[in-house]
């Protein structure tokens, strides 16, 4: 069965410091997401991402925060100036259509700011 | 804004006890309903899903939700849990045909004893 993969699995970093983390969505899939869970916290939507562009965000993705699709394959979250805050499980998901729902998900990836 | 709230944090059964995880969600428009569940190591995968028609969906494994618009729930359940069916269970939603996101719930773990 296709799946989206993630890596890191964890990284660790020191704050101030530029993080990127990696996704390979289903290969199909049109349209990319990146959530983050803040530990003991909701699943909380940071961006979707579609035609090589952003089509929504929320407030939490601020100008620290940028997505790429740098080639065919791979979708990027980066974090510019980590903070500790920041530090969460961070999942990708992708879809075939729009605005269904229906994600497929990463294992995550887990970030530590300290 | 909209949110979604899971009633139940923790819930322990043992087998073939009869399950129900209690959903409402605070959004007047037209939304789709989904329970995503995560198993112990695994990534979120989607359980089942409501748009429209039937109220009463059935989705993988034996679950099935019910919609009831007038209370804003979306309830999940199952006659009859399994060990395997230990996992976090999420409630999410999203606004039809205005935005990608998901909006998910806080989560309830269940731990089914064998």
């Amino acid at each position: 069965e296709p799946e989206v993969t993630q890596t890191p699995s964890h990284q660790v970093t020191q704050m101030g410091q530029e993080v990127i983390l990696r996704c390979v969505p289903i290969s199909n899939h049109l349209y990319f997401y990146w959530y983050r869970q803040i530990l003991g916290q909701k699943v909380e939507f940071l961006v979707s991402f579609y035609n090589n562009e952003i089509s929504e965000k929320s407030e939490i993705f601020d100008d620290q925060f940028s997505v790429e699709r740098p080639d065919g394959s791979n979708f990027t979250l980066k974090i510019r100036s980590t903070k500790l805050e920041d530090s969460a499980m961070y999942f990708c998901a992708s879809s075939e259509k729009a605005n269904t729902g229906e994600l497929f998900f990463g294992e995550g990836s887990r970030l530590t700011v300290l | 804004a909209q949110s979604v709230s899971q009633h139940n944090h923790h819930v322990i059964l043992s087998e073939a006890a009869s399950l129900e995880l209690g959903c409402n969600y605070s959004y007047g428009g037209t939304v789709n309903l989904f329970w995503y569940v995560q198993y112990p190591g695994q990534h979120l995968q989607l359980l089942l899903k409501y748009f429209s028609g039937d109220p009463l969906v059935k989705g993988i494994k034996g679950f099935e939700a019910e919609f009831i618009k007038s209370k804003f729930s979306f309830n999940l359940r199952k006659p009859s849990v399994q060990w395997s069916d230990t996992a976090e269970y999420f409630c999410a939603v999203t606004q039809r045909d205005s935005s990608y996101k998901l909006i998910f719930g806080s989560g309830t773990r269940l731990l089914v004893r064998p």
